[in-house]
């Protein structure tokens, strides 16, 4: 039982570069979600998803697209990297709407 | 707007006993988290509050006020390995969770 995977662990980009980023949960959880996290900030919410098929934009969404491919999968894509989107993106699940979450071990990105 | 308030940082002697506060101002109420982060690693969950009161977990409390729109996290016994940050999250009434920015917790000898 892994929980929830995310892949890469670290990631540096150029500005105008792309990425995807790629989480899986194995709890059969409905609900899944991207945050970014900043020093001195709380978590924010990039984009979620209620179930298979569904996206819903969250608090800061802009520059960044999201895919629920399956229950399981939730990927995350960064079209064109800019330096204020240096940051550590998390993935998360959980079994009921914006309850008790877990979390993939983060990716830290640093875009040059 | 809607705001979650920590302290940004606490120290703690080892076997002592910290309470960490968070205060919240948010458009409803739905619930209020505790979360644990251990530097480079994520955040895990420790404890749900909904009703007024004190929710005791081993060595972990948490304690909420809905009128006064508190809650402090209480570690007992604290061992080097509680040193971390500390998150708290407020659901709203659109059911969103707002985070706080975190305390860190160090912990010395």
């Amino acid at each position: 039982n892994a929980g929830v995977t995310q892949t890469p662990k670290f990631r540096v980009l150029k500005t105008g570069q792309s990425m995807t980023l790629l989480c899986a949960q194995d709890m059969n959880h409905e609900y899944m979600y991207w945050y970014r996290q900043d020093p001195g900030m709380g978590l924010r919410l990039i984009h979620y998803s209620v179930g298979e098929g569904t996206t819903a934009k969250g608090e800061v969404p802009d520059g960044y697209n999201v895919s629920r491919l399956n229950k399981r999968e939730f990927s995350f894509r960064l079209e064109s990297a800019a330096p204020s989107q240096t940051s550590v993106y998390f993935c998360a699940s959980s079994s009921v709407a914006h309850n008790e979450q877990f979390f993939g071990p983060g990716t830290r990105l640093t875009v040059l | 707007g809607q705001n979650i308030d920590q302290p940004t940082e606490m120290t703690a002697t080892e076997g002592a006993i910290v309470q960490i506060n968070c205060t919240y101002q948010t458009s409803g109420f739905n619930g209020l988290f505790w979360y644990q982060q251990h530097a480079g690693e994520a955040p895990t969950f420790l404890s749900y509050n909904v009703l007024d009161g004190l929710e005791e977990k081993g060595r972990f409390s948490s304690f909420l006020s809905r009128s006064k729109g508190y809650s402090y996290l209480l570690l007992k016994e604290l061992q080097m390995k509680d040193s971390a940050s500390y998150l708290c999250a407020v659901r709203d009434s659109n059911y969103q969770l707002i985070w706080g920015a975190g305390t860190k917790l160090i912990i010395k000898p």
